[in-house]
């Protein structure tokens, strides 16, 4: 099957710092991506649609100026956690549809792993 | 909007016992239903979908899941369970009405027993 790889797999960063989250499908154009947030033995978070060329689609309560997401190419979106706190610490996943929404299968990451001291 | 349910937070079978994981939805109409399963730091892995068509559903891993729409269900099964299967499955639902993002269940922990 297609191919997503999320970089890094894991970061530690300080408080205050800004950390980047590169999301890529290998071997497919993606006009959409998703992230998700899970926190420690919890289910997965849809934070936002990612939209190739156009600005991302954020859920109900997320912050879209602490999260940036930028989708500059059909192969790549990005996450920017912007002056990352304790609380931003989680296990975030990038997902990647293939073909049309209504048919195309959603690939994911292996997950990026943010610790803020 | 569709929400999803997985009323199980963890659940114990012997190896090679069956296996059966609850899953309900909520939507209008028949949605999107996918199951997936996670390995412990990793991603996702999809274990088989439904989308229209055949209500018992084939996926990988000798998994199936079957569609009631009678009782907005979607329950994953396995004949028989192997040690290799601990993880944690989750299920999820998409709608044409939200773009098919997916939503996902709480999840289930399954622990194999030797």
């Amino acid at each position: 099957g297609a191919v997503v790889s999320q970089h890094p797999s894991w970061v530690i960063c300080k408080s205050g710092t800004s950390v980047k989250i590169e999301c890529r499908s290998l071997d497919f154009q993606a006009t959409t991506m998703f992230w998700y947030r899970q926190f420690p033995k919890k289910s997965l978070m849809l934070m936002a649609t990612s939209n190739e060329g156009s600005k991302a689609t954020y859920e109900q309560g997320v912050e879209k100026d602490k999260f940036l997401i930028n989708h500059a190419s059909l192969t790549l979106s990005t996450l920017t956690v912007t002056s990352a706190h304790p609380e931003d610490s989680s296990f975030y996943i990038c997902s990647a549809r293939e073909g049309t929404p209504n048919t195309g299968e959603l690939f994911f990451g292996e997950g990026s792993r943010l610790t803020v001291l | 909007a569709q929400s999803v349910t997985q009323p199980d937070i963890h659940i114990t079978v012997s190896e090679g016992a069956s296996l059966e994981l609850r899953c309900n939805y909520s939507y209008g109409a028949t949605p999107y239903l996918f199951w997936y399963v996670q390995s412990p730091g990793q991603g996702l892995q999809l274990l088989l979908k439904y989308f229209s068509g055949d209500t018992l559903v084939q996926g990988i891993k000798g998994f199936e899941a079957e569609f009631k729409r009678s009782q907005s269900s979607f329950n994953l099964r396995k004949p028989s369970v192997h040690w290799s299967d601990a993880a944690e499955y989750f299920c999820a639902v998409g709608a044409p009405d939200s773009s098919y993002k997916l939503i996902f269940g709480s999840g289930t922990r399954l622990l194999v027993r030797p």
